[in-house]
């Protein structure tokens, strides 16, 4: 099936950082990504909407400006959380589909879990 | 717009029992997708099943399968032959025909007791 690699699992850094996530689709063209964020014992929250190419559609309430996201292949996405603070502590996962098979279901990866001290 | 209701924040199950975790959903769309995700601790998601709206046969994958009834909006999942590595959170999510995006539920954490 579809593999979807998702680094780095894990990353600790100082508030005030800026962290990258890397979201790459390893055996397909992805046309579109998805970035969540999933809070403890709660659901996936879509965060945003990468089209390769174009700019990103982000979700009611989510700041554009501290999570940059990038789609500059088919098989890459980026999400860059600036000038972390403690309260952006959370997993992040991403997805990619392709709409050449539209019937076929997003591929996630297997997230990232960001602490910011 | 849509929402995807999962009413059961917790469940459990003894190892070797059926148990059914249920989804409904509310949409005016006659075209669309359902999905059963599942997350281990692990928290990679891992698609379980999925059901075109089209279809009137339940989807059938080894020991899960749906039970879709499209005039109600319900989307259940039964889980026969319970195993430990069932025990997870499972996501009931919806997709339109029109859209990528997917649509979760709140989760049910199943429990799989020996």
């Amino acid at each position: 099936g579809a593999v979807v690699s998702q680094h780095p699992s894990w990353v600790i850094c100082k508030s005030g950082t800026s962290v990258k996530i890397e979201c790459r689709s390893l055996d397909f063209q992805a046309t579109t990504m998805f970035w969540y964020r999933q809070f403890p014992k709660q659901s996936l929250m879509l965060m945003a909407t990468s089209n390769e190419g174009s700019k990103a559609t982000y979700e009611q309430g989510v700041e554009k400006d501290k999570f940059l996201i990038n789609h500059a292949s088919l098989t890459l996405s980026t999400l860059t959380v600036t000038s972390a603070h403690p309260e952006d502590s959370s997993f992040y996962i991403c997805s990619a589909y392709s709409d050449m098979y539209s019937n076929q279901p997003q591929h996630f990866g297997d997230g990232t879990r960001l602490s910011i001290l | 717009a849509q929402t995807v209701t999962q009413s059961q924040p917790e469940m459990s199950v003894q190892e070797a029992e059926t148990v059914t975790l249920s989804c409904t959903y509310d949409t005016s769309e006659s075209d669309y997708y359902l999905f059963w995700y599942k997350q281990p601790p692990s928290r990679q998601m891992i698609l379980v099943i999925r059901q075109e709206a089209y279809k009137q046969q339940n989807a059938t994958e080894n020991r899960f399968s749906v039970n879709f009834q499209k005039a109600a909006k319900s989307f259940s999942l039964k889980i026969s032959d319970s195993q430990l590595g069932d025990a997870a959170m499972y996501f009931c999510a919806y997709r339109s025909s029109n859209t990528d995006k997917l649509i979760f539920g709140t989760g049910t954490r199943l429990q799989v007791f020996p």
